[in-house]
């Protein structure tokens, strides 16, 4: 598929839940962002996957976030447990490290609120 | 200092004119540039990208790169009211060592009918 798929697109949940939210790829893309976007910090990157290999998470609070490549058509981010500060969009992007170029290419976001 | 920095606006302008968005960065080995279109709830899409100094123009868009000055900005031509959105400036910031993008924090234009 020539697009980015995250689902779902809006999660409310409580305080103390767990949320997982799901990326497909741009299909033949083997670099993969999560980024999270709210009104203060605008966009912010979470983490940074090439070849399902993190390289990068240091944007992510560790206690609480993790995020995985289960497969090369899958990425997940999960929030355990979650806190009303997490509310945010959360974007997954894709692209491909044969490309000079470093484009990235944006999936349509999760919107979590967490009450 | 941010690594990237933008006027976050708003920026108006009327239908019709040029609009012209700004961006400086201050990663000198910076290689890749790129400028992203958010519409108010919607995911930031790509519309430009430029990698040597001067200029590159895509329709109604010209992105403008002076790596020495570390400034790059984006022109829309005949502006319409549909352009207006946020417009998110992005930079690879690691010589291409990486291919992570530092984002600025937007500027918003609204384009007056």
């Amino acid at each position: 598929d020539a697009r980015v798929t995250q689902t779902p697109r809006d999660k409310v949940t409580e305080m103390g839940q767990e949320v997982t939210m799901r990326c497909q790829p741009i299909l033949g893309h083997n670099t993969v962002f999560w980024y999270r976007q709210t009104m203060m910090q605008g966009l912010e990157l979470l983490a940074y996957f090439r070849n399902r290999a993190p390289l990068d998470d240091s944007g992510m609070p560790k206690d609480r976030f993790s995020a995985e490549m289960p497969d090369a058509t899958l990425a997940t981010l999960k929030i355990q447990p979650s806190e009303p500060r997490d509310s945010a969009v959360y974007f997954c992007a894709s692209g491909s490290s044969r490309d000079r170029n470093n484009e990235q290419f944006f999936g349509p976001g999760t919107r979590l609120t967490v009450l | 200092q941010k690594e990237v920095e933008q006027n976050s606006g708003p920026l108006s302008v009327p239908e019709g004119a040029i609009a012209s968005l700004n961006c400086t960065y201050s990663d000198r080995v910076s290689q890749s540039f790129f400028w992203y279109r958010q519409y108010s709830g919607k995911s930031p899409e790509l519309i430009m990208s430029i990698y040597s100094n001067g200029d590159k123009e895509d329709g109604r868009f010209t992105a403008q790169l002076n790596k020495a000055s570390q400034y790059v900005s984006l022109l829309i031509r005949d502006s319409q009211p549909s352009d207006s959105a946020t417009y998110l400036c992005a930079v690879n910031n690691y010589g291409g060592a990486t291919n992570k993008l530092i984002f600025g924090t937007g500027t918003l234009l609204a384009v007056q009918p």
